[in-house]
């Protein structure tokens, strides 16, 4: 089944610098979401993006969306410490369920 | 707070037990979800309800089954655990398959 792919796979970036991770799709989507997976936990919601947006904003969250390249990005900016985790990109296959990329490791160094 | 909660941190079984993975969500949501993941694989969609008694084979269901006999609880079953299914089971909650999704905070099953 389709599936986002998030690229990189491994992000490693000093305190304050922006974090940026990408994401892409294969097939038409509804909307497309941003998670993030603290080490062991579930997975937070950050952000929904419809397919007729372009950017939204939340917070020092930045996400765009490009549906003629079938890809998304997400901006961390000023980043933190507490920012270190993985992030999942998920995008809506049909009207009935979420796909899951793999993910990307972020850490945020002192 | 909404909140989405499993039964169990971890959890140990033998090879051949019957396992029950239980989540309750307190958001009156009519969606639930049941996935694994893996290293390597990222989250897998085992089993997902659209309402009270009914259910839809995700990705994964094979060795799985799974009961919501009530519209705030979301059972997984493992009718026979195997080694193959060590992992950690997220349970999720969503007032519309499209909308975003609330997790539970995750149950690491080791199989024996």
């Amino acid at each position: 089944s389709q599936q986002g792919e998030e690229d990189p796979q491994a992000l490693s970036i000093q305190e304050g610098e922006n974090a940026t991770m990408n994401c892409s799709y294969k097939t038409s989507i509804n909307n497309l979401q941003w998670y993030r997976q603290n080490s062991g936990r579930g997975l937070v919601h950050l952000i929904l993006i419809r397919s007729n947006e372009r950017e939204k904003h939340s917070g020092r969250l930045r996400v765009t969306l490009d549906t003629s390249k079938k890809s998304s990005s997400l901006l961390i900016t000023a980043s933190r410490a507490a920012d270190t985790a993985s992030y999942f990109c998920a995008t809506v296959e049909g009207a009935q369920k979420l796909v899951f990329g793999q993910g990307t490791r972020l850490t945020i160094n002192p | 707070d909404v909140k989405v909660t499993q039964s169990s941190r971890y959890l140990v079984k033998r090879t051949g037990e019957k396992v029950f993975l239980e989540c309750v969500q307190d958001m009156d949501h009519e969606n639930m979800f049941w996935y694994r993941q893996d290293p390597g694989l990222g989250l897998r969609l085992i089993y997902f309800s659209y309402d009270v008694k009914m259910k839809e084979k995700g990705d994964i269901p094979e060795g799985y089954s799974v009961s919501r006999e009530k519209k705030e609880r979301f059972s997984l079953i493992l009718e026979s655990a195997s080694t193959n299914q060590t992992s950690m089971y997220l349970c999720a909650s969503s007032r519309a398959p499209n909308n975003e999704q609330f997790f539970g905070p995750g149950t690491r099953l080791t199989v024996l």
